[in-house]
């Protein structure tokens, strides 16, 4: 079956740290997006990717980073910068129709709950 | 940017009874709105969408509604059942996809 797979399911973190989190999808999809959930604030965009080797800041990047060297990865670093990296990350994929990437559904994956010990 | 807002936060209803949740956005270029459901511990799932050019859509329990000129939009969940009960999310695009906070939806048995 196609979809989403985000590694690990938990993570703990040092203060300090850096980690990284896993995405990988197997839908073909162009575009591939990272969400952070915190309660009572729903999902906010951290970066997003369209296209193998590039991808664009959302609104909250700062103490994150990204990379898109295959099309079916999507990974996502939680650098020692961010403050406060506690959190639920969530991966997402879509694929662009009428040249628009974002209006459309997206596929997430499962989610990554991040904790700093 | 798009700001999407939602209500209420939380919604408790009797089982079988309807549930309806509300959503404003502020930018009158987006003409996509999707609505996700989120389960304990998975990631949210598309459950029903609508675009700009109609007002209302219906998938057997749910339907979703757009009025344009107020800048709002609603889902209808009729004949509620305790496998409804989740976290649901409206979301608003172009530009990019903006979220509101999220209601969360308890069906009483």
């Amino acid at each position: 079956d196609g979809g989403i797979t985000q590694s690990p399911k938990y993570l703990f973190r040092k203060e300090g740290q850096n980690v990284t989190l896993s995405c990988e999808q197997n839908l073909n999809h162009d575009a591939m997006y990272w969400y952070r959930q915190d309660p009572g604030q729903g999902l906010r965009l951290i970066y997003y990717s369209q296209i193998v080797n590039d991808f664009q800041k959302g609104d909250i990047a700062e103490g994150y980073s990204v990379s898109r060297e295959k099309k079916e990865s999507f990974p996502l670093t939680v650098t020692s910068a961010q403050k406060n990296p506690t959190a639920f990350y969530l991966c997402a994929s879509s694929s662009p129709r009428g040249g628009s990437f974002h209006n459309y559904g997206y596929t997430f994956g499962s989610g990554t709950r991040l904790t700093v010990v | 940017g798009e700001n999407v807002e939602q209500h209420p936060s939380t919604l408790s209803v009797q089982e079988g009874d309807s549930a309806v949740i509300k959503c404003t956005y502020s930018d009158s270029a987006s003409n996509y709105f999707p609505w996700y459901k989120q389960e304990l511990g998975k990631g949210p799932q598309l459950i029903i969408d609508i675009r700009s050019n109609v007002g209302e859509k219906k998938d057997q329990r749910i339907a979703v509604t757009l009025n344009k000129t107020a800048k709002h939009f609603s889902l209808h969940i009729t004949e509620t059942q305790p496998e409804d009960s989740a976290v649901y999310f409206c979301a608003a695009s172009p530009p990019k996809l903006s979220f509101g906070a999220g209601t969360t939806v308890t069906v009483r048995a």
